[in-house]
């Protein structure tokens, strides 16, 4: 069975205290992999989408990374506005090529 | 440009009533879903209809959800009856052609307690 884990459920950081979510996933036949943030009482919304081994995406503060077996979010000196819950989530052709989502880790940044 | 609208924002009901959500999608995007999001889990995927028609509903538990979308726009879920386990937010989403790898715009969800 198709299956995506996130680590850690939760992160406490301090302001400029720069860390990394995990999200290892095992599917047969991956297309992409998803980031999405969702913050408190809002729906999803997208970040990233990586395809291959070996990509990287950046966006302001945030730089995607994947291989064969996870992806890592890494949050280079993050401010409290980045606080919010980070979700991972795969896609591939044997689920119909639904997002499978992840937990998500739960990220809170302290002035 | 407008995101995808949901509505009620919110919903209590005792079980074994109904309730039925609604959402509009993005204009012109032709794939609309619907997700269930129970508290500290990720969204899992209901239905997602592809204009008027459906896709996938492999995970709808089809004796109590129903879903529509007519004219392929707009869209309602309903529950009938309700269970304690469909405590949760439903959130709709929606996306321009439904093609692997595209992004999907979220609402904010509607959330449902059921008591």
């Amino acid at each position: 069975e198709d299956q995506v884990t996130q680590s850690p459920e939760a992160l406490r950081l301090q302001e400029g205290e720069s860390s990394s979510l995990n999200c290892s996933y095992t599917v047969s036949g991956l297309r992409g992999l998803f980031w999405y943030r969702q913050d408190p009482g809002k729906g999803p919304e997208f970040l990233f989408t990586l395809y291959s081994a070996g990509e990287e995406k950046e966006k302001e503060r945030l730089k995607a990374t994947l291989t064969k077996k996870e992806s890592f979010l890494h949050i280079t000196a993050p401010k409290p506005e980045d606080s919010a819950t980070y979700l991972c989530a795969v896609q591939a052709p044997r689920n119909t090529d639904k997002l499978i989502f992840g937990t998500g880790t739960r990220l809170q940044v302290f002035p | 440009e407008a995101g995808v609208a949901q509505s009620p924002r919110y919903k209590i009901i005792e079980k074994r009533q109904s309730v039925a959500f609604w959402c509009n999608p993005i204009s012109g995007h032709a794939t609309l879903y619907w997700y269930q999001q129970i508290l500290g889990q990720g969204p899992k995927l209901l239905i997602q209809f592809q204009n008027n028609g459906v896709v996938d509903d492999s995970q709808l538990p089809k004796d109590r959800f129903s879903a529509e979308r007519l004219k392929g726009v707009d869209s309602t879920l309903k529950i009938q009856p309700a269970k304690l386990e469909d405590s949760a937010v439903y959130l709709c989403a929606s996306s321009p052609t439904g093609t692997a790898n595209e992004k999907l715009f979220f609402g904010s969800g509607t959330q449902l307690s059921v008591l």
